[in-house]
Formats: structure tokens, sequence, C-alpha cells
């Protein structure tokens, strides 16, 4: 069974430009979250998608967002890119939408904003 | 604010020997409390999840141990090999639709010497 798939996994961007991300999900999988990891804020949840719909959201200003389609595959984006936003971007997909289901990572596309 | 509280940062230890992480929350809302291991340019995978109705779950090598009124958990890594070496984070996230809006620690950075 394949994995979580990121693309791309490198990404080079200039401030102020905007960068979308996309994160296909586990075959089955219906709930796609996203988290951004950086050395001095660790790992923090951006937002969960299950069903096309988002579900949950985390403390991040509206510059990033993201939509999930039918196929369950999902996309993120980031507008009006800041130095801050450098990191590395995971997805993670599990089965269903509710109770302690294991979340599966993907391996993260790596954005670096010059 | 940090939601959960990883500790130590960083830890060394002998092959053969325990290597024990350990972690504190604060909101009595958490009831699933997962432990990650990610290595160099992966994404987190799933070691060991708990839920606050056991004070004990051990897979393999891997134990944590759960203390509910303390609100901490712990990570116990028995006979640690060098291939253990990673970071580890512990993770925390509420029930319900709130499952997979994980919370995580800082990250332990474990080496096994051998």
């Amino acid at each position: 069974k394949a994995g979580v798939t990121q693309t791309p996994r490198y990404l080079i961007k200039t401030r102020g430009q905007q960068v979308t991300l996309s994160c296909s999900p586990i075959s089955g999988h219906r709930s796609v979250s996203w988290y951004q990891q950086t050395p001095g804020q660790g790992l923090q949840f951006l937002f969960e998608y299950f069903s096309e719909t988002q579900r949950n959201k985390g403390n991040f200003p509206g510059r990033f967002s993201g939509r999930q389609f039918s196929n369950s595959r999902s996309e993120m984006n980031v507008s009006t890119l800041e130095l801050g936003d450098s990191a590395l971007y995971l997805c993670a997909s599990s089965r269903a939408g509710v109770s302690y289901n294991e979340q599966f990572f993907g391996p993260g596309t790596r954005l670096t904003v010059l | 604010q940090q939601q959960v509280k990883q500790s130590p940062q960083s830890l060394i230890v002998q092959k053969g020997g325990i290597s024990i992480i350990n972690c504190a929350y604060e909101n009595t809302a958490f009831d699933y409390f997962p432990w990650y291991q990610q290595f160099p340019g992966k994404g987190p995978a799933l070691l060991i999840a708990i839920r606050p109705d056991v004070s004990e779950k051990k897979e393999g090598r891997f134990t944590i141990s759960f203390n509910k009124s303390a609100k901490q958990f712990s990570l116990h890594i028995m006979d640690s090999q060098p291939g253990d070496s990673a970071t580890y984070f512990c993770a925390a996230s509420r029930g319900g639709t709130g499952a997979n809006n994980l919370f995580f620690g800082t990250g332990t950075r474990l080496t096994v010497i051998p």
C-alpha cells in the first residue's frame, strides 16, 4: 500500500509570493491534516480536512488555507509568503475523521522563503 | 503556549540502556496520547499510543507510562539500540472530531552510542 505522498519535496520562493503544496493520502483515508514543523516552534497543527470540509483549524493567520478534493487529495496554499514561513510542511492522513485512528505522515515539503 | 511540555531536549544513552522521555500536559480534555518517532528526512511515524483508561502500555521494547492525576506520561525504551537514534515526539489530542488535531511536544533527540 502506497504511503502518503507530498509534492513537491522542496520549494524555494521569495517573500510576497504564494505557494501551493499537494498531499495524496493513503488510499481509503478520508481525513487529511497539515502540520508545520520548524526548529523553533516544533510541530504545529494547521488544519484538518474531512470529506472536503475543513473540520479543525489551528492558530495560523488567514494566509494559510487549504482544500480537499472528492478523491481526498488535499492542497494547502500560503499567500504573501514571509521569511518565517520557511518550514517543513507535513501532511498526515487517517482512515476516518473521528476517534483514535493512527495518522500516517508524509515525508513533507521543505519550503524555503528568501 | 505549549500545550504539551516534553523533556529532555536531548538524550544520550549507551547501547542496551534504558531511554526515558517525559511529557506533561494541562488540558484535561486530552484523551489520546501517542508517541511519534522521526528520522532525518522522514515524516513522524507512530510508535505507540495510550488512552487514559490504562496506566501502562507495552509494545516490544517500548512502554508508555501514564499518570492521569499528575497529567504526565512517559516513554521508556528498553535495551536501547543505535537504530533507535531519532527524534521522539509526544503528542495529545481530544476525542471526537478533534482527534486528528495533535498537540506535539518539542521533541527529544535520542542518540544511542554503541
